[in-house]
């Protein structure tokens, strides 16, 4: 089990300029989480999807922020157009059905925007 | 939704000591988890535990579902033990696990 991957572990990007997170879920979990850790605001969830299906978004800031989840073992959070205040690491984790087990998180990505 | 509350804030211990964190939450939950965040941010799942008591090692848990709260034990603490303990929960299959603010332990040496 190689635990849910995320890619790229670090991102710096200017501002203005689109930025992509990627996310490949453990084989078996059908629920996946998009989250954003601050100082200020804590870990907060942006979006999650069952069975490749968003189902709650509204955690996500604004239109620049948009998901997908194309089929069980990959999703995207992309940011267009970045800026400084999307600064933050951006965690994915996901879940057996109903959450049974617990979430697993990824390693992160750290998004700085200059 | 949910409200969870972790005390207290901030815990410095010196290596050896024991300590207990707690977890207080609003609902009754179907999910209730324990997390260390490392000096690296990364999220470490400690404990699954809705109800009950596990142990790992220097460390256990208990919640008790019905009195709403969690706790944390941390016996003989040691240095890499330092970091954010957080407490998250959620009360349905559909609902979003909800994070505390964390607890954040310094062990020094």
């Amino acid at each position: 089990d190689a635990g849910v991957i995320q890619s790229p572990r670090h991102e710096v990007t200017e501002m203005g300029q689109e930025v992509t997170l990627r996310c490949k879920p453990i084989s078996g979990h059908n629920s996946l989480f998009w989250y954003r850790q601050t100082m200020m605001r804590g870990l907060e969830l942006l979006i999650y999807f069952n069975n490749n299906v968003p189902i709650d978004d509204s955690g996500m800031p604004e239109d620049r922020f948009s998901a997908k989840m194309p089929n069980a073992s990959f999703s995207t959070l992309k940011i267009q157009p970045s800026e400084p205040r999307d600064s933050a690491v951006y965690f994915c984790a996901s879940s057996r059905p109903g959450g049974a087990y617990g979430y697993t998180f990824g390693s992160g990505t750290r998004l700085t925007v200059v | 939704g949910i409200q969870v509350e972790q005390s207290p804030p901030d815990l410095i211990l010196q290596e050896g000591a024991n300590s207990t964190l707690r977890c207080n939450f609003s609902d009754s939950v179907n999910n209730l988890q324990w997390f260390h965040q490392n000096p690296w941010g990364q999220l470490i799942n400690l404990f699954y535990i809705p109800s009950g008591t596990k142990q790992n090692g220097r460390l256990s848990a208990t919640t008790v579902a019905t009195e709403r709260y969690s706790l944390l034990y941390i016996s003989s603490s040691q240095t890499t033990d330092s970091g954010v303990y957080f407490c998250a929960a959620y009360t349905g299959a559909n609902s979003k696990l909800t994070f505390g603010k964390g607890i954040t332990l310094s062990v020094r040496p």
